[in-house]
């Protein structure tokens, strides 16, 4: 079956402006997880969304944003860029029982903000 | 926040040999996970391992846990140059919380 897409796979953005990344789950996989990756922070959790609600949310500024829809594809927005968002963000798709299964990852979007 | 530290930071093998690594946690857990990066790509998810196990084997994957300790351990038999990656432990409550990652580099 197919994995976790993840698009666009790289972006360059200036400072200020704002950034739309994509995430399309496994075929029934109701929860999304983001997370940041960068060399200073490791990997971050962002937030989590499940039947297009935000179950739980990370330490990040009110920049940082998502919204899931009906089929469980979410989408997470950056407003007003900084050069500290530069990263590789990563989806994560998983059923109910995580403690079992675990989660599946997309490849990711590296963003650079210039 | 990172819920631990993994020792060693690096490690660089030659092929057939054994790479183990460690992580520490913080809090109690109900299960750890494993989680291998190739070059900046997506995680891909090794092994997970209950708070009431004491070792899971998955082919040339070894994990041991000690919960007394709040440490586990990830042992790779007989290496190969595609297992070339950072290896993140991670927990779970309602988010994975990693650890910041061993680098492990195979070398032909």
């Amino acid at each position: 079956k197919a994995g976790v897409t993840q698009t666009p796979r790289y972006l360059i953005k200036t400072r200020g402006q704002q950034v739309t990344l994509s995430c399309s789950p496994i075929s029934g996989h109701r929860s999304v997880s983001w997370y940041q990756q960068t060399p200073g922070q490791g990997l971050q959790f962002l937030f989590e969304y499940f039947s297009e609600t935000q179950r739980n949310k990370g330490n990040f500024p009110g920049r940082f944003s998502g919204r899931q829809f009906s089929n469980s594809r979410s989408e997470m927005n950056v407003s007003t860029l900084e050069l500290g968002d530069s990263a590789l963000y990563l989806c994560a798709s998983s059923l109910e029982l995580t403690e079992i299964y675990g989660y599946t990852f997309g490849s990711g979007t590296r963003l650079t903000v210039v | 926040s990172q819920q631990g530290e993994e020792d060693p930071q690096a490690l660089s093998i030659q092929e057939g040999e054994n790479a183990t690594m460690n992580c520490s946690y913080k809090t109690s857990i109900n299960n750890l996970q494993w989680y291998r990066q190739n070059s900046g790509r997506g995680l891909v998810h090794l092994i997970l391992i209950r708070s009431n196990e004491r070792e899971k084997h998955s082919g040339r994957l070894r994990v041991t846990l000690d919960t007394s300790k709040k440490s586990s351990s990830l042992l790779i038999t007989a290496s190969r140059a595609a297992d070339t990656a950072s290896y993140f432990c991670a927990t779970v409550d309602y988010k994975l919380s990693f650890g910041a990652g061993t680098t492990v580099t195979v070398r032909a």
